[in-house]
Formats: structure tokens, C-alpha cells, sequence
């Protein structure tokens, strides 16, 4: 059962365009979710997250939004660069002493920027 | 100010060896977390320990995985009679506690079972 679904595997965009990459989650229970980036043979890096209380969380080039009622949240990159190529993970957590910062991953999108 | 250390970051086993990983987790921080990543696939949640607890397994295979998160020293996971769909890369994540939305995650251990 994936709770959370990354359907596009890979995504192309060239340098400077937007880079926008979604995530589709089933589970109601999720009130935290993040995106982390990961490069080859390296563990995954934080890159930005958001509350369920929030529609929309900014940090320089990238924007999270969420729409809660379709269970969907998007990462946008702006503008992209060569250094953002790399596969992006979308990760869900949900409230609970036994959850602790236990996070639920989606597949992943590997975003290429082309110079 | 170390990051979640992970070793070793390469580990070949032959078909029904023992396999042990190690993580130490970020300074203050008492909460780790294991994933595993199989070829061509997201993280999948393991387990989830505090110091001398186990606190939510359910993401662990019933049978030759076990892990641990001593008093003193790393949590280890520890895979024994490894067979080759054991094969893959290892994650481990470290919090400060309940209520600590993000996690840290180390460079991984990668596992090859021949």
C-alpha cells in the first residue's frame, strides 16, 4: 500500500526554467510533509517541509504547496539550476509517540537540468 | 558538529553471512530511525528506536533482522544469514525527540550480498 506516490520517475527542465515536481499522498492522518533531495551514493538532505495548517511554505528558490483537500503537494524550483539535478523525495509524517519524526517516502523524481 | 555517522558505508557479505551496521546519531540527538532502499525504489521505514527501546518495529522483517539502540555506543542493525535480496542501501535518521518534525538522515551503508 504506498501512501504516498510520486508518479513522474524523472523529470527534464533546462537551466533557468521552473522545475515542478509532485506528490500525491492517501493517508488523512498526515500532517507534516517534506521534501529531501538526494545525490548518488549520499543519504537524503532536508530541503523544505510543510505543515498540514499551511497551504504554501517559501525558502529562496523553492516553494511547497499543499492542497489538502485533493492530498497533494508540489515542490517548485525556481529558477532551476545544474546543481538542483538529483532525485527528489516527498516524505509524510503523521502525529504519534510511537510515529516520532518516522517518515513515509514516495518514489522519488530525478530531476535533470540541462544547462 | 558531526552529522549522523554511518559505518561502514560499503559492506560485501556472502550469502548467509552475518551483516551489522552502525549508526551514531547527531549530537543530542536520543531518536533513530533505519530505511532501507532497494534498486529503483523509495526509503521504506524499518524501525524506530530510542536508547534501550525499541519503540515501533513494524516496518522490520519477521526474521533475521533485528536492531538495537544501546545505553552507550551506536544502534546497529544486524542482519544475519544474509541472502541476496538483502542487497541494498541503508539509511539511518536521527531526531531530538516526540514532537521533532525532521529528521537527519546519514550517507547510508551500502549492502552487496554475492
Amino acid at each position: 500500500d504506498q501512501q504516498v506516490k510520486q508518479n513522474s520517475p524523472s523529470l527534464s527542465v533546462q537551466e533557468g526554467r521552473i522545475s515542478i515536481l509532485n506528490c500525491d499522498y492517501t493517508n488523512s492522518m498526515f500532517d507534516y510533509f517534506l521534501w529531501y533531495k538526494k545525490y548518488p551514493a549520499e543519504g537524503p538532505t532536508f530541503l523544505i517541509s510543510i505543515s498540514s495548517i499551511k497551504d504554501k511554505n517559501e525558502d529562496g528558490r523553492f516553494t511547497v504547496f499543499l492542497n489538502k483537500s485533493a492530498k497533494h503537494l508540489s515542490l517548485h524550483i525556481v529558477p532551476s539550476q545544474p546543481g538542483d539535478s538529483a532525485v527528489y523525495f516527498c516524505a509524510a509524517s503523521a502525529p504519534g509517540e510511537t510515529s516520532g519524526s518516522r517518515l513515509t517516502f514516495g518514489e522519488g523524481t530525478q530531476l535533470t537540468v540541462n544547462p | 558538529n558531526a552529522g549522523v555517522m554511518q559505518n561502514p558505508r560499503h559492506l560485501v557479505r556472502r550469502r548467509g553471512q552475518e551483516a551489522r551496521l552502525r549508526c551514531s546519531p547527531m549530537k543530542g540527538h536520543s531518536h533513530v530511525y533505519w530505511y532501507r532502499q532497494l534498486p529503483e525504489e523509495g526509503l521504506k521505514f524499518m524501525v524506530y528506536l530510542q536508547k534501550e527501546n525499541i519503540i515501533d518495529e513494524s516496518g522490520m522483517p519477521k526474521e533475521r533482522f533485528s536492531a538495537e539502540f544501546p545505553k552507550e555506543g551506536p544502534s546497529i542493525l544486524r542482519i544475519q544469514q544474509v541472502v541476496r535480496g538483502d542487497s541494498a542501501a541503508y539509511f539511518c535518521a536521527s531526531s531530538r525527540g516526540v514532537g521533532d518534525t525532521e529528521a537527519f538522515f546519514g550517507q547510508g551503508t551500502r549492502l552487496t550480498v554475492v
